[in-house]
C-alpha cells in the first residue's frame, strides 16, 4: 500500500527567508508519480509539480525548486525568498498506477505561515 | 485556460437529505475523481470514473453514494442521504490519460446539520 507523510504540521517563517517542505513517501512499486499541490485560504487545490519516478532530475520553477531522492523516498519542495503570498496549505501526493486504487494519496499537508 | 468548475460552491442540508454535487470536467479529459476533504484534514479520493463507469472505489464510498455522468459534460456526485460526518469539502477532479496529472475544481463544501 502506498504512504505518504509530511511530518511538518506547521511552519512559520518571517517573509524572504527560504523554507523547505518535507515529503517522505512509501510505495512497492518502481513506476510511480509524485505531486506537489497548494491549498490557498480560498480553498482549491491548485496543481505545482508532477514527477515520474524515472527523472530524479530536481526542478526550478522561478522561486520554487523541488528535490527528488529516490534513495530516501523524499519528494521535498523548497520556496526561496518567500512571500506572504505564499501562505497556504501544501499536500504531497503519490500515484501508483495498478495500486489498487486510481486516485491519488494525499500527504496531511504542511500549513505554511508567511509573516511580514 | 480549461479548468474544471464545480456547484454549488456551497450546500447546507438537513442530516436524512439527499444531495447531488455537480462538475464539469476539462472538456477533453476522460478520467474523472470525487475526493473529499474533512476541515483541517487531508484530502482523500472517493471514487474513479472512467467510460461511463466506476473504475476504482475507495472504502469511504459506500452505498450511499454515487456517482453518474448523465450527458457529456456533467459529472455527478449523490449522497443518498446525508449524515453529519458527510460535512467536508468535496472536490472533483480530471485527468486525460490515468497517470497524468488530476486538475481539481474549486471544491463544494457540503455541511449536514
Amino acid at each position: 500500500a502506498q504512504k505518504v507523510t509530511q511530518a511538518q504540521t506547521e511552519i512559520s517563517v518571517v517573509e524572504k527567508e527560504d523554507v523547505t517542505l518535507d515529503c517522505v513517501y512509501e510505495t512497492r512499486d518502481t513506476t510511480y508519480y509524485l505531486f506537489w499541490y497548494k491549498q490557498p485560504p480560498s480553498g482549491e487545490l491548485v496543481f505545482l509539480i508532477r514527477r515520474n519516478s524515472f527523472d530524479e532530475q530536481n526542478e526550478i520553477s522561478g522561486r520554487y525548486s523541488w528535490n527528488f531522492q529516490k534513495s530516501t523516498s523524499s519528494f521535498n519542495f523548497t520556496i526561496t525568498a518567500s512571500q506572504v503570498v505564499d501562505s497556504a496549505v501544501y499536500f504531497c501526493a503519490l500515484y501508483q498506477p495498478g495500486g489498487g486504487a486510481d486516485g491519488l494519496t494525499f500527504g496531511k499537508g504542511t500549513h505554511l505561515i508567511i509573516q511580514p | 485556460e480549461p479548468e474544471v468548475t464545480q456547484t454549488p460552491s456551497h450546500q447546507v442540508t438537513q442530516m436524512g437529505q439527499e444531495v447531488i454535487l455537480r462538475c464539469v470536467p476539462i472538456s477533453n479529459h476522460l478520467y474523472f475523481y470525487w475526493y473529499r476533504q474533512i476541515l483541517g484534514q487531508k484530502v482523500e479520493f472517493l471514487v474513479s470514473f472512467y467510460n461511463n463507469e466506476i473504475s476504482e472505489k475507495s472504502e469511504i464510498f459506500d452505498d450511499q453514494f454515487s456517482v453518474e455522468r448523465p450527458d457529456g459534460s456533467n459529472f455527478t456526485l449523490k449522497i443518498r442521504s446525508t449524515k453529519l460526518e458527510d460535512s467536508a469539502m468535496y472536490f472533483c477532479a480530471s485527468t486525460r490519460e490515468i497517470q497524468e496529472t488530476q486538475y481539481f475544481g474549486p471544491g463544494t463544501r457540503l455541511l449536514v446539520l
